[in-house]
């Protein structure tokens, strides 16, 4: 059964470090794998997409990558911003139960002024 | 363009109360999912449409029915609420089965 942990629980940086976010998983045959962004009490917004083949993704200051064999990912946030301050959930996709995504619990990030 | 919609955005019920969990999206994807999220167990997958007509279950899918009702709309209904389906519910939608999938703001329900 896949499982998917994030680790760090909870991390608080000061403004301007460069910070990374790791994802792990335990099955290696996954499709792809997504990174969201959960702000509190609101719903949750889509900031990388890496398929099973890519190595990396980049969308402005974030960076993700994907090593499928040792079954990690990390997203690199850099020069970080009080604005950045939110949950941040890994999710894989195995390519089967139609898109189901199997998430991790999630990374509480703290970017303090 | 509004996304993926849901109604309501709050909702308190009694144990043994029933109601449907309304989820909307105008980017014309033909997959859309029910999770919920709870503290400490993260999202989970209740039930999923893969496209218009047909529906399957997810990993949590006692206590919960659903409805495609069109390609736009699909539908959550608690036939008789228990206070373990207190949660928050998300709906989201994708192109298709592996593509980025799009999430609404959720429903905040509470069963007492």
């Amino acid at each position: 059964k896949q499982e998917v942990t994030q680790i760090p629980a909870a991390l608080s940086v000061p403004e301007g470090e460069n910070l990374v976010l790791n994802c792990s998983f335990t099955d290696s045959a996954i499709y792809n794998l997504q990174w969201f962004r959960q702000d509190p009490g609101k719903g949750l917004t889509s900031l990388l997409l890496i398929q099973s083949s890519q190595r990396e993704q980049t969308s402005g200051r974030l960076n993700a990558s994907l090593d499928k064999s040792s079954g990690r990912s990390t997203l690199y946030i850099a020069a970080s911003q009080p604005g950045d301050s939110a949950t941040y959930l890994c999710a894989v996709n195995q390519g089967n139960q139609g898109g189901k995504l199997i998430f991790g619990q999630g990374t509480e990030l703290s970017v303090k002024p | 363009n509004a996304g993926v919609t849901q109604t309501p955005k709050f909702q308190v019920l009694k144990t043994g109360q029933s109601m449907t969990l309304q989820c909307a999206q105008d980017m014309n994807h033909n997959s859309m999912y029910w999770y919920r999220q709870d503290p400490g167990m993260g999202l989970r997958l209740i039930y999923y449409s893969a496209s218009e007509g047909t529906t399957d279950k997810g990993e949590v899918p006692n206590g919960y029915n659903v409805s495609r009702l069109n390609k736009r709309e699909f539908s959550l209904r608690l036939e008789s609420a228990a206070p373990s389906q207190t949660s928050v519910y998300f709906c989201a939608s994708s192109g298709q089965g592996g593509d980025t999938q799009y999430f609404g703001p959720g429903t905040r329900l509470t069963v007492l």
